[in-house]
């Protein structure tokens, strides 16, 4: 079956650092990703769909220089968590669309924790 | 802002015991689908129902839509601990781009 494959897994940095996410879908292309975060105990809010090769969309109350994504190949997407605070701290967590079998995979989801 | 309300947000029953849970939406969808994850996790695709199906199975999950209700239910039958999880109902309209419910958390008890 098909794989999506997010890095890391868990990350703890201090306030005010970059941290980037990366999200690969493994054995088909994707040219839409969409990327999601999740606070405990609640549903996954979407923020963003990265699509190859132009910018991304982004959903109301989303910070487009806070979040920065990048699709730049039809297997991989990065979300940058710029300038990171506390309040960012969160579960991200990623998809990517197969078309073939009109299917959405998701990764596994990254831990973010700001100190 | 999300789609769907989801009914009980939480869950706990005895193996082999039934598991219902329901799914309210607001606009129209072209289909529905439920996912299941384990804590701290990615989602598992579970099942799809299109907006002119009104009931699917798969394995021990049965899934109904009622689109004149906008609402939808999992049940998992003969539940087992290994089906201890948050689901989640999420409808798709254009672009492949789900809305989430706010999901039930199952606890099946050995």
């Amino acid at each position: 079956g098909a794989v999506v494959s997010q890095h890391p897994s868990r990350v703890i940095c201090k306030s005010g650092t970059s941290v980037k996410i990366e999200c690969r879908s493994l054995d088909f292309q994707a040219t839409t990703m969409f990327w999601y975060r999740q606070f405990p105990k609640q549903s996954l809010m979407l923020m963003a769909t990265s699509n190859e090769g132009s910018k991304a969309t982004y959903e109301q109350g989303v910070e487009k220089d806070k979040f920065l994504i990048n699709h730049a190949s039809l297997t991989l997407s990065t979300l940058t968590v710029t300038s990171a605070h506390p309040e960012d701290s969160s579960f991200y967590i990623c998809s990517a669309y197969r078309v073939t079998n009109e299917k959405l995979f998701f990764g596994s989801g990254t831990q973010l924790s700001v100190l | 802002s999300q789609q769907g309300e989801e009914d009980p947000q939480a869950l706990s029953i005895q193996e082999g015991e039934n598991a219902t849970m329901n799914c309210s939406y607001k606009t129209s969808i072209n289909n529905l689908q439920w996912y299941r994850q384990n804590s701290g996790r990615g989602l598992v695709h579970l099942i799809l129902i299109r907006s002119n199906e009104r009931e699917k199975h798969s394995g021990r999950l049965r899934v109904t839509l009622d689109t004149s209700k906008k609402s939808s239910s999992l049940l998992i039958t003969a539940s087992r601990a290994a089906d201890t999880a948050s689901y989640f109902c999420a409808t798709g309209a254009a672009g492949n781009k789900l809305t989430f419910g706010g999901g039930t958390r199952v606890l099946v008890k050995p």
